[in-house]
């Protein structure tokens, strides 16, 4: 399996600032032949399903802010969200679809208003 | 964009089987776009890829969980399900249902049901 490891487990950030989320992978997840990395970002807020916010590392899913981007190539990934709203807390995930059908999930980095 | 909703028994006894249904409008358990899969949710475990299953009744499963699993496709319904025997406390989770947008050989999870919460208690 490809594990997902991610830090911080959780971050504290003023509404306004970045918050930056790291993900790595215990091996790679760029498919060479068509040089796409198969990671995404989900947000979970409480009682909620996750949601995808990014997908092939960097892409994001129709009617995402453009403030969440996604860069990272290979095995480490970074989420960031250039100014954090109050609505931006929740629990953070990455994830691996390159070893289809399983999926593999990081921890989960909490992002709360400091 | 697919709408999923869970259905089952939010508390199953020990030993006993898991029995959850999944609902999908917006597109056919039987395009090949998809295949079809169940997460589950824990605060010691995370998010857990529990199983997969294909419109052509292929199945896929956790190493974990293969032998206590199994998982279906009803067409006639539009549904897919999964079934879970021999329950212990540690099957405890919320479970998601999602579908699984098959592109480049790889399977991104653009749509997930709100999930059911399921407690194994007697």
């Amino acid at each position: 399996d490809i594990v997902m490891t991610q830090s911080p487990d959780s971050l504290a950030v003023s509404v306004g600032e970045r918050a930056t989320i790291n993900c790595k992978s215990s091996q790679s997840v760029l498919y060479s032949s068509n040089n796409k990395n198969y990671l995404a970002w989900f947000q979970q807020k409480p009682g909620q399903p996750p949601k995808l916010l990014i997908y092939w590392a960097s892409t994001r899913e129709s009617g995402v802010p453009d403030r969440f981007s996604g860069s990272g190539s290979g095995t480490d990934f970074t989420l960031t969200i250039s100014s954090l709203q109050a609505e931006d807390v929740a629990v953070y995930y990455c994830q691996q679809y390159y070893n289809i059908p399983s999926w593999t999930f990081g921890q989960g980095t909490k992002v709360e208003i400091k | 964009q697919l709408h999923l909703q869970e259905s089952g028994p939010g508390l199953v006894k020990p030993s006993e089987t898991l029995s959850l249904t999944c609902t999908v409008s917006g597109d056919s358990v039987s395009s090949s776009s998809y295949y079809w899969a169940w997460v589950r949710q824990t605060p010691g475990r995370g998010l857990e890829w529990v199983g997969s299953v294909y419109q052509s009744g292929r199945t896929d499963y956790s190493p974990s969980l293969k032998s206590r699993l199994t998982m279906s496709v009803d067409t006639s319904k539009n549904q897919f399900s999964l079934k879970l025997n021999s329950v212990t406390a540690a099957d405890t989770a919320v479970y998601y249902c999602a579908s699984a947008m098959i592109v480049f050989g790889g399977a991104i999870a653009f749509d997930w049901g709100q999930g059911t919460l399921v407690t194994v208690s007697s």
